[in-house]
């Protein structure tokens, strides 16, 4: 069965554009994690989806955001990129009601310039 | 307090020894943990999940002690492989659907 999947594996932007990122869930779950982890930190929350829904948001400002389609896919959309936003994204799946057992993609990582 | 809290380490462990490490939490109503462990560069994946008191899976230990709002993670006969960080994850919130994530616990076995 196939895992997680993110699109793109790297992707270089400048300074004021905007960056689209893509996640497949595995096969039959409905909730979609985003997270951001820079270099050496730990794991920060950005968004939850479930059912199409956003469910949930972590501290970030309102450039940062996403949406999911009625095929459970995932795209986070970050506005205006800025130097600090430089990191790997990862988006997880699971089941619904199944928060804590979540799977991982491999991540995109973004680099600003 | 922190919502979870880790050590973050380094623990230094030679290759075969017996490790612990201790995970704290301030939500007493939280009812299940995670532990995650991560590679380094690459995605945190689901080691473990504690339900009730606890719960074993070959080398590895999970234990959970509500009255002092700790969980812990024991790995015996410690791998060269198990070198990794280990993510300590409590659902909270309305019906446990939030996840606070621990910073993490680097652990690193030596030859």
């Amino acid at each position: 069965e196939a895992g997680v999947t993110q699109s793109p594996t790297h992707l270089i932007k400048t300074r004021g554009q905007q960056a689209t990122l893509r996640c497949s869930p595995i096969s039959g779950h409905t909730s979609v994690y985003w997270y951001q982890q820079a270099l050496g930190l730990g794991l920060q929350f950005l968004l939850w989806y479930d059912e199409g829904e956003e469910r949930n948001r972590g501290n970030f400002p309102p450039r940062f955001s996403g949406r999911q389609f009625p095929n459970y896919s995932s795209e986070l959309n970050v506005n205006a990129l800025e130097l600090e936003d430089s990191a790997l994204y990862l988006c997880a799946s699971s089941l619904a009601g199944g928060a804590g057992e979540q799977y991982f993609g491999p991540g995109t990582r973004l680099t600003v310039t | 307090r922190k919502e979870v809290e880790q050590d973050p380490g380094p623990f230094n462990v030679p290759e075969g020894a017996t490790v612990a490490f201790n995970c704290t939490y301030s939500n007493s109503a939280s009812q299940s943990f995670f532990w995650y462990r991560q590679d380094c560069r690459k995605e945190p994946k689901l080691l473990m999940s504690v339900y009730s008191s606890g719960n074993e899976d070959g080398r590895f230990t999970a234990q959970l002690n509500r009255a002092s709002q700790y969980i812990s993670l024991l790995i015996r006969d410690s791998k060269l492989s198990d070198s990794a960080t280990y993510l300590c994850v409590v659902p909270t919130g309305d019906s446990n659907y939030q996840l606070i994530w621990g910073a993490g616990t680097k652990l690193i076995i030596k030859p």
